[in-house]
């Protein structure tokens, strides 16, 4: 079974550039997490997705972060326009149904860094 | 709100020691728990998770944590360290009618010393 994939794994950008990342979920799963995890911390999640609806995104800044679940399979994230601090790691995540849906899964990340 | 704390940001141990990582939550609600691991430039990947059953919970390479209610912690333990663990470690848990929401702790980076 093939896991979560994510695309570039790296990225260097210049502040008030704007930048795109996307994930492919496990196969089947439904659920589709986008984290980001600042250097020296633990992941916080910026938006949840249940197939292609919105389920949280309460802590998506949302004047320069945006995201979408087009078909309720893959997602991209976007940022723009970028800023120094959205330097961190972004992590994209997905869990199944019925009964497996507390586990996530995660892909390999895409670092970003902000110049 | 729900939080983990994880106790130390760093552990150092010698190989063949026990490797004990500490984390406590809060919540009122019984929670799930997870530890994941974190290897340079790789993602997260889940070593074991508490879903109320047996309180003690065998993972992968060896892991285990054991969840005491009364002390609200679930802490990571492993008899032995192998150089190959040294990696970041993540607690996380998830509080009932959370929509399945993770919140992780900082994390402890583990070095294994030869």
């Amino acid at each position: 079974e093939a896991g979560v994939a994510q695309s570039p794994r790296y990225k260097i950008i210049e502040k008030r550039q704007s930048v795109a990342f996307w994930c492919n979920p496990i196969s089947g799963h439904a659920t589709l997490y986008w984290y980001q995890q600042i250097l020296g911390q633990g992941p916080k999640l910026l938006i949840q997705f249940q197939n292609n609806g919105v389920v949280d995104d309460s802590q998506l800044p949302k004047d320069r972060f945006s995201a979408e679940r087009l078909k309720g399979v893959d997602s991209t994230l976007k940022i723009q326009p970028a800023k120094l601090e959205d330097s961190a790691v972004y992590l994209c995540a997905s869990a199944g149904t019925s009964g497996s849906q507390e586990t996530q899964y995660f892909g390999p990340g895409t670092r970003l860094l902000v110049l | 709100a729900q939080s983990v704390t994880q106790l130390g940001s760093h552990v150092s141990v010698s190989e063949g020691a026990l490797v004990l990582l500490r984390c406590n939550y809060s919540s009122s609600v019984p929670p799930y728990l997870f530890w994941y691991v974190q290897y340079p430039n790789q993602g997260l990947q889940l070593l074991l998770k508490y879903t109320s059953a047996a309180t003690l919970v065998k993972g992968i390479n060896g892991f285990e944590a054991e969840f005491k209610k009364s002390e609200t912690s679930f802490h990571l333990t492993k008899p032995s360290a192998h150089m190959s663990d040294a990696a970041e470690y993540f607690c996380a848990v998830i509080r009932g009618g959370s929509n399945y929401k993770l919140t992780f702790g900082k994390g402890t980076l583990l070095t294994v010393n030869p």
